[in-house]
């Protein structure tokens, strides 16, 4: 049973330019969250997707925006890099509507801006 | 607004000996509690969590932690570290209808032979 995959596992990109990152979740989950974690840091959440619309958003600035695909896969999508958008960015699954389940995380891709 | 402190961003410990990491919480609400570990170049994996019920909880390779309302912490404790504990470990907190996982800063474990 594959668990969490993203791709791909590591990016470099240039200000200004714009980048898509993809999560598949764990087999038999439809909800898929992002979240960024810079160095040293936690992760701090973006954004959730279920049933292909975005249900709840962080913090982040409209340049951080995603997709949910009807197999449940999902994008995130980041315009105009700044150098503070370098960090590794993770994907979680989960399964149904309920608050307080289980999260399960992918390894990540680290994305780094120069 | 909910948030989470973890004290201490390094602790050492030798082998064998007992692990605790300290998770205090802000919420206004009765929390969902989770704790996680990292490991080098690696996502997240969930070691435990609370939600509702018995306010010991059990985790796997050993750990365990203790939800206590009245002191709005979860600290996580495991008997005797091993080698293999030595990782990044995330304190988190979500509340009644929100979805989002908030993290603490983190914790790294460190064990010494």
């Amino acid at each position: 049973d594959a668990g969490v995959t993203q791709s791909p596992t590591h990016l470099i990109k240039t200000r200004g330019q714009q980048v898509t990152l993809r999560c598949s979740p764990k087999s038999g989950h439809d909800t898929v969250s992002w979240y960024q974690q810079a160095l040293g840091q936690g992760p701090q959440f973006i954004f959730q997707y279920y049933e292909e619309e975005e249900r709840q958003r962080g913090n982040f600035p409209d340049r951080f925006s995603g997709h949910q695909f009807p197999n449940y896969s999902s994008e995130l999508n980041v315009n105009a890099l700044l150098l503070g958008d370098s960090a590794l960015y993770l994907c979680a699954s989960s399964s149904g509507g309920l608050a307080g389940v289980e999260q399960f995380f992918g390894p990540g891709t680290r994305l780094t801006v120069l | 607004a909910q948030s989470v402190t973890q004290l201490g961003s390094h602790v050492s410990v030798s082998e064998g000996a007992l692990v605790l990491l300290r998770c205090n919480y802000s919420s206004s609400v009765p929390p969902y509690l989770f704790w996680y570990v990292q490991y080098p170049n690696q996502g997240l994996q969930l070691l435990l969590k609370y939600t509702t019920g018995a306010t010991l909880v059990k985790g796997i390779n050993g750990f365990e932690a203790e939800f206590k309302k009245s002191e709005t912490s979860f600290h996580l404790t495991k008997p005797s570290a091993h080698m293999s504990d030595a990782a990044e470990y995330f304190c988190a907190v979500s509340e009644g209808s929100s979805y989002k996982l908030i993290f603490g800063s983190g914790t790294r474990l460190l064990v010494r032979p």
